[in-house]
C-alpha cells in the first residue's frame, strides 16, 4: 500500500463543474504540497500547507492533520485546468514522497 | 515561471550511451533535487544536493551520478543507458536543506531508442 493514496485516479467534468481531489497519508507529516502536472510536463507549485486552508482564485486546498486528509478543490472548473494533480508529503528531514497523482479532464 | 531552469528539453540517445542533464536552480536556492518519472512508477526521488555537498540519496541507480557546482547549477550523469531509463528528469530546487522541493522545473525528456 503507497504511504500517499490519491482519489479519483482518473476524473473527467464538465467545464463549471465543481471538482474535488482527494490526497490520503499515513504518515507523520510536516507538510503537504498539491502539484499540477501539464500535459507538456512542467510541475507547477499549487499550495504548500501544514493546517487549515489555503485558497487561491478558483483553487482551495484544505487539510485535516488529525484524519490524515488533504482536498484539493476546483470552483468553476475550465479546459485549462485539465492536467494531473500530484499530491506529495514531507514526512521528516528529506523524506518527501509523492502520490500516484490523479488524471482530471475537463470537457468544453 | 518557477526559476528553475532544465537543459536539454528532450534528449534522444541510444542503449549503452552516456548523457549528462543540467539544472539551474531558482536563484537564492541552495538545494538541488532530482527526479525521475517515468510512464510506470510515478515521480521517484533520485538526489538531493545543498550547497555544494549530497544530503540525501532515493532510488538512484549506480550508473547514474549527479553533482553540485561551486555556481550551484547541477548536473545529472546517466550512463550505460537502457531502454528503461525513458523517462521524464525533473529537477527542483528551494533555499533550506531539509528536503522539501518548492520550485520544479520544466523537465527533461530521456528517450532510449
Amino acid at each position: 500500500k503507497n504511504e500517499v493514496e490519491q482519489s479519483p485516479q482518473n476524473l473527467t467534468a464538465q467545464e463549471g463543474e465543481f471538482i474535488t481531489i482527494n490526497c490520503s497519508y499515513s504518515v507523520g507529516i510536516s507538510a503537504l504540497h498539491w502539484l499540477q502536472q501539464h500535459p507538456g510536463g512542467g510541475i507547477v507549485s499549487l499550495f504548500m500547507l501544514s493546517s487549515g486552508k489555503k485558497k487561491h482564485g478558483r483553487l482551495i486546498a484544505t487539510i485535516n492533520i488529525q484524519e490524515k486528509h488533504s482536498s484539493l478543490h476546483i470552483t468553476a472548473s475550465h479546459p485549462r485546468d485539465s492536467a494531473v494533480y500530484i499530491c506529495a508529503v514531507y514526512s521528516g528531514t528529506y523524506k518527501y514522497i509523492f502520490g500516484t497523482g490523479t488524471r482530471l479532464k475537463v470537457l468544453a | 515561471d518557477s526559476g528553475v531552469t532544465q537543459t536539454p528539453k528532450h534528449l534522444i540517445t541510444a542503449t549503452g550511451q552516456r548523457v549528462t542533464l543540467r539544472c539551474s536552480p531558482r536563484s537564492g536556492d541552495l538545494s538541488v533535487y532530482w527526479y525521475q518519472q517515468s510512464l510506470d512508477q510515478g515521480l521517484q526521488f533520485l538526489i538531493q544536493y545543498y550547497n555544494g555537498e549530497e544530503r540525501a540519496k532515493g532510488n538512484i541507480l549506480e550508473r547514474f551520478s549527479a553533482q553540485q557546482f561551486p555556481d550551484l547549477h547541477s548536473e545529472l550523469n546517466l550512463s550505460s543507458l537502457e531502454l528503461g531509463d525513458s523517462a521524464l528528469y525533473f529537477c527542483a530546487s528551494s533555499g533550506g536543506q531539509g528536503g522539501q522541493p518548492q520550485h520544479f522545473g520544466d523537465g527533461t525528456r530521456l528517450s532510449i531508442l
